[in-house]
């Protein structure tokens, strides 16, 4: 079955910049999206379509993607940052989340 | 601006049927795919599948067997029946939408529905 690869925690300081990198086999030819989960909530997308911000989004947030890693990147990472990051692809029609990614803004 | 609210059970015995149901509140069932995710205790989000507005399905592989979706677009109504459950199935349990075009991230969320099993 598709794997998604992320790192399980990354952490930042307040006002600096922080990257989680998502990998996966062929993920240079799939879309990426990328999802925030602080704890008790419910998941908010950040990022679609490997680099599209959904209206709300901060213009802190953004994503890349150079071969077959997909990057999620925050800029003058906030407290409020802090949370759970997930990566989402498709293979062959199916839905595939990474392991999730626990942001630490210290 | 879509509002998806989940409905259910909170408790289910072992090997019986969970149903959930997600009501669709503020915008049409029409042009979009309509899903089912979960987040395990202690673990990441699982995809359980989707419904699409042609009625056609796509399921978790695997969790495949188990797993039932439905539409009633009379009531902007979508549900979820997964079989023969197990410990392994307590989660809280998302409904999500998706916009059904490449590449369109679920963009609406359910506030999530808790659900154990246990006898």
């Amino acid at each position: 079955s598709y794997e998604l690869t992320q790192p399980p925690s990354v952490s930042v300081s307040p006002g600096q910049t922080g990257s989680i990198p998502c990998s996966g086999d062929n993920l240079g030819n799939k879309y990426a999206c990328w999802y925030q989960q602080r704890p008790g909530q419910s998941p908010v997308l950040v990022i679609y379509q490997d680099t599209k911000r959904p209206s709300g989004i901060p213009e802190r947030f953004s994503g890349s993607k150079s071969g077959n890693t997909a990057t999620l990147t925050i800029s003058g990472t906030q407290a409020m940052d802090e949370a759970d990051y997930y990566c989402q692809a498709w293979d062959s029609s199916t839905v595939v989340f990474g392991g999730g990614t626990k942001l630490a803004v210290l | 601006q879509a509002q998806l609210q989940e409905s259910g059970p909170g408790l289910v015995k072992p090997s019986e049927t969970l149903s959930l149901t997600c009501t669709v509140s503020g915008g049409s069932i029409s042009g979009y795919c309509w899903s089912w995710i979960r987040l395990p205790p202690g673990k990441g989000l699982e995809w359980i599948g989707s419904i699409f507005y042609s009625g056609s399905t796509k399921s978790n592989p695997s969790l495949r067997s188990r797993v039932t979706i439905s539409v009633d677009r009379s009531k902007n109504q979508f549900s979820l029946k997964l079989d023969s459950v197990t410990a392994a199935d307590t989660a809280v349990y998302y409904c999500a939408r998706r916009y059904d075009s490449s590449g369109f991230g679920f963009d609406y969320w359910g506030q999530g529905a808790p659900v154990t099993v246990s006898s």
